[in-house]
């Protein structure tokens, strides 16, 4: 399979605890953004790489949530101290980029994260 | 106030009805639209996408971006059944995408 693929696909993980997800990228695509979707709403955009550099980071992404792409080829995603409110699927796009004046986002599976 | 807004449905229509999803939005300097399909569980994937204003067909798809009024629709021709999902209108300058809430639709057999 050569799409985006994350893992894991479900965490269910108890209040305080920290996780970390990982998003590995078409080959080749210099780009890669994490979004956040809850339930009912469309994706959030929290972060993206342009190769290893971290370009820019959302609001939404407060001090407890850390990502990195140390290669430039997989990224990671890690929540510290999860709360309830950090429940949501974790999404992770990848594409070639910036050259072109458009290039599609292609999306990986999500990452479903449960705090209880 | 959002700066994509969307109906969130649901709409249900009947196989073979003609489909109309809509999006408004705030911004104006965004100037890729894009449509994307989310079925249950998924992640989204890419249906079309219209730079600028203009329409875009593709198949049983047509996109109309009308950056004028700042309102942007995707009609389904012949829905059928296979259709039944989450479409979100999705926008872009820079190349991170602002979303809409999504549409939940159904089409019934």
């Amino acid at each position: 399979d050569t799409g985006v693929s994350q893992d894991p696909r479900h965490k269910i993980t108890k209040r305080g605890q920290n996780v970390t997800f990982r998003c590995d990228p078409i080959s080749e695509h210099n780009r890669l953004y994490w979004y956040r979707q809850t339930l009912g709403q469309g994706p959030e955009f929290l972060t993206y790489f342009q190769n290893e550099a971290q370009l820019e980071k959302s609001r939404l992404l407060s001090d407890r949530f850390s990502a990195e792409r140390p290669k430039g080829s997989f990224s990671t995603l890690e929540i510290q101290r999860t709360e309830q409110g950090d429940s949501a699927m974790y999404l992770c796009a990848s594409r070639v980029g910036p050259k072109g004046p458009y290039n599609e986002q292609f999306f990986g599976p999500g990452t479903r994260l449960t705090v209880l | 106030q959002k700066e994509v807004e969307q109906d969130p449905g649901p709409l249900s229509v009947p196989e073979g009805a003609i489909v109309s999803l809509n999006c408004t939005y705030s911004n104006s300097a965004f100037q890729y639209f894009m449509w994307y399909r989310q079925y249950s569980r998924k992640g989204p994937e890419l249906l079309m996408y219209t730079y600028s204003s203009g329409n875009k067909e593709d198949g049983r798809f047509t996109a109309q971006v009308d950056k004028s009024s700042k309102y942007i629709s995707l009609f389904i021709r012949d829905s059928q059944p296979s259709d039944s999902a989450t479409y979100l209108c999705a926008m872009s300058n820079t190349g991170k995408l602002i979303f809409g809430q999504g549409t939940t639709l159904q089409v019934k057999p």
